[in-house]
């Protein structure tokens, strides 16, 4: 299957400050990458899709401000949580879909742990 | 807008017993459903997918699931279960295209599968 690479996979930083998660599509281009969170023993929670070369949309009670995504190129999506704050500690999960054709399935990146002291 | 549940925490299954993690679906026309696998800490991997054709639909590492249109389930099944198969289990699915949402999927709450030796 395609491969989906995050970085970091693990990050901890002070109260206040901001992270940048990159998430990269190795072998397939992704016009579309989708962010989301997970908490403990929770499932997943959709946050935004991200869309090539336009702003993402963001799911209802996710502040856009707080969650940066940039798309910047085919290949390319990146998640910054700007203000950092310990309730912003979370597991992140970024994935995305193969090409423009709708084959169904996402493939994910392995996470990212954000721990915000 | 569609909806998914998993209406069991956790499964318990001794080793070499068939096993079944139960899914139920609710959306709005024909749906595309899924199976995905969560190890600690890692990203979520691809069991199988049902989009349209036979009911029985065959995916990785011996899974299976079957697509009920009139009980609107999708149950995964495993003939004999391994030790391996220990993990954290989701279902999801999304509306087929031409619908608002189509571009979403949406994720259960996840059923924890523990195989006993």
């Amino acid at each position: 299957g395609a491969v989906v690479s995050q970085h970091p996979s693990r990050v901890i930083c002070k109260s206040g400050t901001s992270v940048k998660i990159e998430c990269r599509s190795l072998d397939f281009q992704a016009t579309t990458m989708f962010w989301y969170r997970q908490f403990p023993k929770q499932s997943l929670m959709l946050m935004a899709t991200s869309n090539e070369g336009s702003k993402a949309t963001y799911e209802q009670g996710v502040e856009k401000d707080k969650f940066l995504i940039n798309h910047a190129s085919l290949t390319l999506s990146t998640l910054t949580v700007t203000s950092a704050h310990p309730e912003d500690s979370s597991f992140y999960i970024c994935s995305a879909r193969v090409g423009t054709f709708d084959t169904g399935e996402l493939f994910f990146g392995e996470g990212s742990r954000l721990t915000v002291l | 807008a569609q909806s998914v549940a998993q209406p069991e925490d956790q499964v318990n299954v001794a080793e070499g017993n068939p096993l079944t993690v139960k899914c139920t679906y609710s959306v709005s026309g024909n749906p595309y459903l899924f199976w995905y696998v969560q190890y600690p800490n890692r990203g979520l991997q691809f069991l199988l997918k049902y989009i349209t054709g036979d009911n029985l639909v065959k995916g990785s590492y011996g899974f299976e699931a079957e697509f009920n249109k009139s009980q609107t389930s999708f149950h995964l099944k495993k003939p004999s279960a391994l030790v391996s198969d220990s993990a954290l289990y989701f279902c999801a699915v999304r509306e087929p295209p031409g619908y608002s949402s189509a571009s979403k999927i949406i994720f259960g709450s996840g059923t924890r599968l523990s195989i006993r030796p």
